[in-house]
């Protein structure tokens, strides 16, 4: 199975700062349909988890655009740019590229 | 407005069988699959398994012994079943597809 290893596990930031998660893949996650499946999702506490990021680089549909992806192959990165205080939660990575799909551990963002 | 919604057991005893339904709506199963993830309390995401839109399934490879992911399309609801659960599987289950999530169910299993 394909493991995603998230960095860092935490992070504190505060407002308007900018603030980067790695996402490394055991394994490369382009498709042989020459997509690279790896999305970014935003866990608020007690609430579902949100998709923000897809296709590496894809912004979804109603997020703010201070969310960015990027990367290639193995490694992946989230960057946020300028921190809001509604940005805090748990921040996963997940690959579709593979069979069976793996999330990372998550990367917990605070407010400082 | 697409919308999912799961449903199912809130406690279920060790050994025994769990049984969940996603209901979906705003889309036809028939064109979109629907996966199952859950969270056990405090922990990170685990992705259970998948029915794609043609009716096949794939699922995490361990789980696959105890995990069946079925469907009615006509009524627009996916089924989980897992048996043999220990405390291990307490957790929120939730089903998703793409963007979309429901709210999740809570099982805890106990006796």
């Amino acid at each position: 199975d394909v493991v995603l290893t998230q960095t860092p596990p935490t992070l504190s930031a505060t407002i308007g700062q900018s603030v980067s998660i790695s996402c490394r893949s055991s394994q490369s996650l382009l498709h042989s349909n020459g997509n690279t499946y790896l999305n970014w999702l935003l866990q608020r506490p007690g609430q579902p988890p949100q998709l923000l990021i897809y296709l590496v680089s894809r912004l979804e549909s109603g997020v703010p655009n201070r969310f960015s992806g990027s990367g290639s192959g193995t490694d992946f990165t989230l960057k946020i740019s300028g921190v809001e205080a509604e940005d805090l939660g748990v921040y996963y990575c997940v690959q579709s590229t593979h069979a069976p799909f793996t999330f990372g551990s998550g990367t917990k963002l605070e407010i400082k | 407005e697409v919308q999912l919604k799961e449903s199912g057991p809130g406690l279920v005893q060790p050994s025994q069988t769990l049984s969940l339904t996603c209901t979906v709506s705003g889309f036809s199963l028939t064109d979109y699959s629907v996966h199952w993830v859950r969270q056990p309390p405090g922990k990170g995401l685990e992705w259970m398994g998948v029915m794609w839109s043609g009716g096949s399934t794939a699922y995490n490879s361990a789980l696959k012994s105890r995990l069946s992911i079925s469907r009615d399309t006509s009524k627009s609801q996916v089924f989980l079943k897992m048996n043999s659960l220990q405390t291990e599987d307490t957790a929120i289950y939730y089903c998703t597809r793409g963007p979309y999530w429901g709210q999740g169910v809570m099982v805890t299993v106990s006796s």
